[in-house]
């Protein structure tokens, strides 16, 4: 079993959609969950990050963490085509070590 | 402010070749990391520093040497070429890490070296 796992996609929506992208993880001592988006041809920049559970809010998006499922999302409002992208989860422990585990990505394609 | 800045873009090698890959940062970042990316296998850390000097592999090292002699460059050596390592390879760098200073501070990532070995 990975211990990030990730739906490579692609998905496809239309503009304006609501997008919903999700993680599940197997390690209980993960603390911190980012969000990278990843054009293409292009190296991840970060999105989004969080601490331990809960929602956090940024403009269109919103990253929520459930640790008691071990389960993160990221949601995209109105979604653009600007928003074509790979999008991956990331995660790391609270201290000590310098390992983040990235999901594999998820391909996401916003039509006109 | 160039960021972190990888060459070459693209190389293709024999088996067997020896190259090296630049990474260089203008941030004056403590951590710099080297990953590379597979499709479907997200990415895999290969070595990191946490300062000039200092060096550690990472999940995936055998292959690969690094060296760390000044804050701003991170190279990454391929000694003998081996078409396992065909795969996109990335640099990023972090300003610092610690128990309580995590948040603000992402990993900046170059845009790639993408590399074949035939």
């Amino acid at each position: 079993q990975k211990e990030v796992e990730q739906d490579p996609g692609p998905l496809s929506v239309p503009e304006g959609a609501i997008v919903s992208l999700n993680c599940t993880y197997s390690n209980s001592a993960f603390q911190y969950f980012m969000w990278y988006r990843q054009y293409s041809r292009k190296g991840p920049e970060l999105l989004m990050y969080t601490y331990s559970s809960g929602n956090k809010e940024d403009g269109r998006f919103t990253a929520q963490v459930d640790k008691s499922s071990k389960y993160i999302s990221l949601f995209i409002r109105d979604s653009q085509p600007s928003d074509s992208a790979t999008y991956l989860c990331a995660m790391s422990f609270n201290t000590g070590g310098f390992k983040t585990i990235f999901g594999a990505g998820t391909r996401l394609f916003v039509k006109a | 402010n160039a960021g972190v800045t990888q060459t070459p873009k693209f190389r293709i090698l024999k088996i067997g070749q020896s190259m090296t890959l630049q990474c260089t940062q203008d941030m004056n970042h403590n951590y710099m990391y080297w990953y590379r990316q597979d499709p479907g296998m997200g990415l895999k850390l290969i070595y990191y520093s946490v300062g000039a000097g200092i060096t550690d592999k990472g999940e995936v090292p055998n292959g690969y040497n690094v060296s760390r002699s000044t804050t701003e460059d991170f190279p990454l050596r391929l000694e003998l070429a081996a078409p396992s390592q065909t795969s996109v390879y990335f640099c990023a760098s972090e300003l610092s890490r610690g128990p309580t200073t995590y948040s603000n501070q992402p990993q900046h990532f170059g845009d790639g070296t993408r590399l074949s070995i035939l």
